[in-house]
């Protein structure tokens, strides 16, 4: 069983709609990062959240850490053809050990 | 700037037989992870190290061995292939991390993708 767990697993939308995708634990973690990978590439850090109940924007990514730090949430407005990509969530526990989530594989339609 | 870079890119191993996967970064960095890639689960922790010459285990070590010799490279083994072991390979490299909650970001290679027969 995987400790963090994403939901949608698969998201194919249309280009200017809207979208979350949750990442959800039952245990804490001390800081949680979210990644996008493109196909062949390794991820690619798009934030880090540290406090409970923090919020990030990134453009029009919106990041939600949550209250007890033990869920996450990614929020994309006019969601476009570049966004497509897979996007994991990592949860950091004690010793730098990461912990990821089990993806969520977005397509956005032109 | 290399970042991180794995070799090789891609292997065909039959079972039984060894090979070691290379990651090296030129960032400085002291921390070195070696992850596994499987369809619907993620990337798991297989290895990782804190400094050179210390290693540790994470998830899913077995099957697996790691040394550091140097701080720029960190090498992950297969003794004796298994299909089980059929993944991608990911190594990623970090700045030391601080106290609980000062998480640094993860730099990836591209990747090493194994297929055991």
């Amino acid at each position: 069983t995987q400790l963090l767990e994403q939901s949608p697993q698969f998201l194919s939308i249309q280009e200017g709609e809207n979208l979350t995708v949750y990442c959800n634990s039952s245990s804490v973690f001390s800081s949680l990062q979210w990644y996008r990978q493109e196909p062949g590439e390794g991820p690619v850090l798009l934030v880090t959240v540290v406090t409970g109940g923090e919020v990030k924007k990134l453009k029009r990514l919106t990041f939600q850490f949550g209250d007890a730090r033990k869920d996450s949430s990614l929020h994309i407005t006019a969601a476009q053809t570049g966004d497509t990509g897979l996007y994991l969530c990592a949860g950091e526990r004690t010793g730098n050990q990461f912990y990821f989530g089990t993806g969520t594989s977005l397509t956005v339609i032109p | 700037n290399a970042g991180v870079t794995q070799t090789p890119k891609f292997r065909v191993l039959k079972t039984g037989q060894s090979m070691t996967l290379l990651c090296a970064q030129d960032m400085n960095h002291e921390y070195m992870y070696w992850y596994r890639q499987d369809p619907g689960m993620g990337l798991r922790l297989i290895h990782y190290s804190v400094g050179e010459g210390t290693t540790a285990k994470g998830e899913v070590p077995d099957g697996y061995n790691v040394s550091r010799l140097k701080k720029q490279n960190f090498l992950l083994g297969l003794e004796s292939a298994a299909p089980s072991q059929t993944s991608v390979y990911f190594c990623a490299s970090s700045y030391q991390g601080g106290s609980a909650g000062t998480s640094q970001p993860q730099h990836f290679g591209d990747g090493t993708r194994l297929s055991i027969l």
